[in-house]
């Protein structure tokens, strides 16, 4: 089976521009969390879905934003980008909101 | 509230052996992951724990205790390239089953 995939890997966006990133996860799982991770820091909780829906959120602001497809594709928007967003966005799926989690590679953004 | 620690550093000898402990503090306990994270990477599934006791996976064993809130990974023989991060999190029921994390424990071994 194929892994977790994210696109881009990589991205360079200049502050007050907005971005969007992909996440498909593993065939025939449902359940997609999204993480920012900043350099020495430990995983920070954006958001996670389950057939569509927001099941639980993160302390981010709403400049952050996601959805899930139908298909259990997922996006994520950051509008207004910030200095600070610069981070490894991370996106991780399981079969159901109770199981295993596993991460695709991630996204590394930079904002200038 | 819902709290989890780990040591933020340990250090090691190649061939030795070392634990990792994380202790938690959850409303309602659903699971316990451990993940190994190498630098610039994404974190890798190690172990699941729901129940006390101990799972053993080649070189890693992961214990739980639920009734002390406390979790540790084994690392056997240990090897140059298990220098990484060690992520510990737990499955809260009574948040919709949100997983919540620890810090991480960052491992360097030295030869």
């Amino acid at each position: 089976k194929a892994g977790v995939t994210q696109t881009p890997r990589y991205l360079i966006k200049t502050r007050g521009q907005q971005v969007t990133l992909s996440c498909s996860p593993i065939s025939g799982h449902r359940s997609v969390s999204w993480y920012q991770q900043t350099p020495g820091q430990g995983l920070q909780f954006l958001f996670e879905y389950f057939s569509e829906t927001q099941r639980n959120k993160g302390n981010f602001p709403g400049r952050f934003s996601g959805r899930q497809f139908s298909n259990s594709r997922s996006e994520m928007n950051v509008s207004t980008l910030e200095l600070g967003d610069s981070a490894l966005y991370l996106c991780a799926s399981s079969l159901a909101d109770t199981d295993t989690q596993y991460f695709g590679p991630g996204t590394r953004l930079t904002v200038l | 509230g819902q709290n989890i620690d780990q040591p933020t550093e340990m250090t090691a000898t190649e061939g030795a052996i070392v634990q990792i402990n994380c202790t938690y503090q959850t409303s309602g306990f659903n699971g316990l992951f451990w993940y190994q994270q190498h630098a610039g990477e994404a974190p890798t599934f190690l172990s699941y724990n729901v129940l006390d006791g101990l799972e053993e996976k080649g070189r890693f064993s992961s214990f739980l205790s639920r009734s002390k809130g406390y979790s540790y990974l084994l690392l056997k023989e240990l090897q140059m390239k298990d220098s990484a991060s060690y992520l510990c999190a737990v499955r809260d029921g009574d948040s919709n089953y949100q997983l919540i994390w620890g810090a991480g424990t960052k491992l360097i071994i030295k030869p």
